[in-house]
């Protein structure tokens, strides 16, 4: 059973085009995060809900629109994608998020997305 | 606000002889602290965490870092490395947000290389 999966795991698409990543957690989390991860590796948060509700929101371009329908899902959606968009994305999820607690994080395998 | 800086950005070792990957933090609080492997084209699995417990922990595979406070550092080590250990390793702390939230800053990654 795979705990955090997300799907695909391989995106190419052109200049313009909108598309979706769907994540899912069988974990019985509450937290649910995206991180982009460049070309030199570098992982940064992109968002974090908790509970369906947004919690962080980095500065992305509002192109990027997350979506929860229930604790368990937290899909990414990409309007008018750019060159600069390639990357890997991950999920993950974790228990809790609360300040002093245990943040663990689990990650799913990655989508590496092509913008061409 | 807190980071972690990773010295070195690549480390190449013989199998069998010992591994250490350097980390330092910077935070105005104790921190949670982890250590997380990244195969290639895989997604990131954690090694090991330090949640204010003891200071030397075990994580899978035979790795273990100390958490020393005084230095802030919590290098990875491990006796005898292993071809399989070839991987990006990233360290990684907690930083308080806004609400009582945490989020996780990831190092720039440290990409281990063993060889025969």
């Amino acid at each position: 059973d795979t705990a955090v999966s997300q799907t695909p795991k391989y995106l190419v698409t052109q200049m313009g085009n909108d598309k979706s990543i769907k994540c899912e957690q069988n974990l019985g989390h509450d937290t649910m995060y995206w991180y982009k991860q460049d070309s030199k590796k570098f992982l940064k948060i992109m968002f974090s809900y908790n509970n369906k509700e947004l919690i962080i929101n980095e500065t992305v371009p509002n192109r990027f629109s997350p979506k929860s329908p229930d604790k368990a899902h937290l899909n990414l959606h990409i309007n008018s994608l750019e060159l600069g968009d390639s990357a890997v994305y991950f999920c993950a999820s974790s228990q809790d998020q609360w300040a002093g607690m245990n943040t663990e994080a689990f990650f799913g395998q990655g989508t590496r997305l092509t913008v061409v | 606000a807190q980071s972690v800086t990773q010295l070195d950005s690549h480390v190449s070792v013989s199998e069998g002889t010992p591994v250490l990957l350097r980390c330092n933090y910077s935070s105005s609080y104790s921190p949670s602290l982890f250590w997380y492997v990244q195969h290639p084209n895989k997604g990131l699995q954690l090694l090991l965490k330090y949640t204010s417990a003891a200071t030397l922990v075990k994580g899978i595979n035979g790795f273990e870092a100390e958490f020393k406070k005084s230095e802030t550092s919590f290098h990875l080590t491990k006796p005898s490395a292993h071809m399989s250990d070839a991987a990006e390793y990233f360290c990684v702390v907690t930083t308080p947000f806004s609400g009582g939230y945490n989020k996780l800053i990831f190092g720039a990654g440290t990409r281990l290389a063993v060889h025969p």
